[in-house]
Parts: structure tokens; sequence; C-alpha cells
């Protein structure tokens, strides 16, 4: 069985940072990109960041770029987001979601999420 | 950048057929994506490339995508297909994009 286990969200002041993780289990980790979704209060879904299968193609959403940082441990079948320079609009349910190719900058679809992890950004 | 218009919201009676549209500049050339979310829950996939069902999906749940709009059709509606619905392609100049959803009552 496939399982996405995001954990690292919490509170934190703007301006701060934070680290996100998600734990996979049931698949061959390696042989698939992955990707963060979040989803403000009461808002649609957005894109955050994907990863290929080893790390050699990364793509941000406008909103984060050069703020957020995702990386993988294959070793360690995880995928995690460094997120800095946190804002108030970063504040949101943050999905780890598998994707269903090796590449993340493809047609291809999201076929397994985590739950998610809350990250709010206040003061 | 790349847009894709949904509407907010789409009512129809259960037994019914309910259809949510997903609009984009020669979207038909796309591949379209579509997610279930329930209040509460992880989005599921529900349609992937235009019309395929992952297993577990009713068969009452189909797809197409031809010129600017790509369509989720329900058809048979149950009041547990109430649900928030979401459209997602990928385009060069966006990467991975979502539609902003549309908000599936069952009367």
């Amino acid at each position: 069985e496939v399982q996405l286990v995001e954990s690292g969200g919490g509170l934190v002041q703007p301006g701060r940072s934070l680290r996100l993780s998600c734990a996979a289990s049931g698949f061959t980790f390696d042989d698939y990109a992955m990707h963060w979704v979040r989803q403000a209060p009461g808002k649609g879904l957005e894109w955050v960041s994907g990863i290929s299968w080893n790390s050699g193609s990364i793509g941000y959403a406008d909103s984060v770029k050069g703020r957020f940082t995702i990386s993988r441990d294959n070793a360690k079948n995880s995928l995690y987001l460094q997120m800095n320079s946190l804002r108030a609009e970063d504040t949101a349910l943050y999905y780890c979601a598998k994707d269903t190719a090796h590449g993340g900058n493809s047609e291809s679809c999201f076929d397994y999420w985590g739950q998610g992890t809350l990250v709010t950004v206040s003061s | 950048s790349y847009v894709l218009t949904q509407p907010p919201s789409v009512s129809v009676a259960p037994g019914k057929t309910a259809r949510i549209t997903c609009g984009g500049n020669n979207i038909g050339s796309k591949s379209v994506h579509w997610y279930q979310q329930k209040p509460g829950q992880a989005p599921v996939l529900v349609i992937y490339y235009d019309s395929d069902r992952p297993s577990g999906i009713p068969e009452r749940f189909s797809g197409s995508n031809s010129g600017n709009t790509a369509t989720l059709t329900i058809s048979r509606v149950e009041a547990g297909d109430e649900a928030d619905y979401y459209c997602q392609v990928w385009d060069s100049s966006s990467d991975q994009l979502f539609g902003g959803g549309t908000k599936l009552t069952v009367l």
C-alpha cells in the first residue's frame, strides 16, 4: 500500500524558515518524480514544486521561486521542502504527491497524495 | 502563463448527469487530469489523460477534451459525489497547473 506521510508543519513567524518532510513507502521511491502541492484555508490547490526521480529536473511555482528548495533522499525514501523567508500568504496545508512518471515536468498526473501538514505563518 | 478556468459551482439532482468544465487555450492539445476532494480529505485522482479511470473509480466518471474545453462528466450522480473537483495540466510556461476548482452540490 502506497503511503505518503508529511511532517514538519507548524506555526512560524514571517521571515523565518521551516523544513517539511514526506516519508514514502509502498512503492519504489526512486522510480518516480515527486511534488509538493499546497492549499490555503478555504482555497484551491496550488502546485508548489516538483523534482524528478534523480533530482536532475526541478521546478517551482513563481510564488515560491527563490525562497523554497525541494530535495529528495532516495536512500531514505524521503522528500523535503525547505521554506525560507516565509510570508503570511504561504499559510496552507502542504501535500506531498507522487507522480506517475520519472520526470516531473511532463504531462503526467499525481496518483497518490499524503494527508498534508499545516503551515501557519503569523506573528 | 497558461490559465485554467473552472465554474465555481455546479448543482445537480441525484440520478442526473453533472458536467464540470475546464477551459484553457487549446486545452485539447494537452493531457488533462481530474481530482476529487471531499471536505477534510486529500485529493483523489478520478480521471487521467483526458478520459482514463484509475482502478476503483466508478464507471459513472468519464472525461473528454477537445478544442478549448475539457469536461468531467459524472452520470447518475449520488450524494457521495458531492465534493470539489479540480482539473490539472502541465504547460511549458507554467509547469504543473490546477484549475480553480468546482464545488459540486447534489440537490
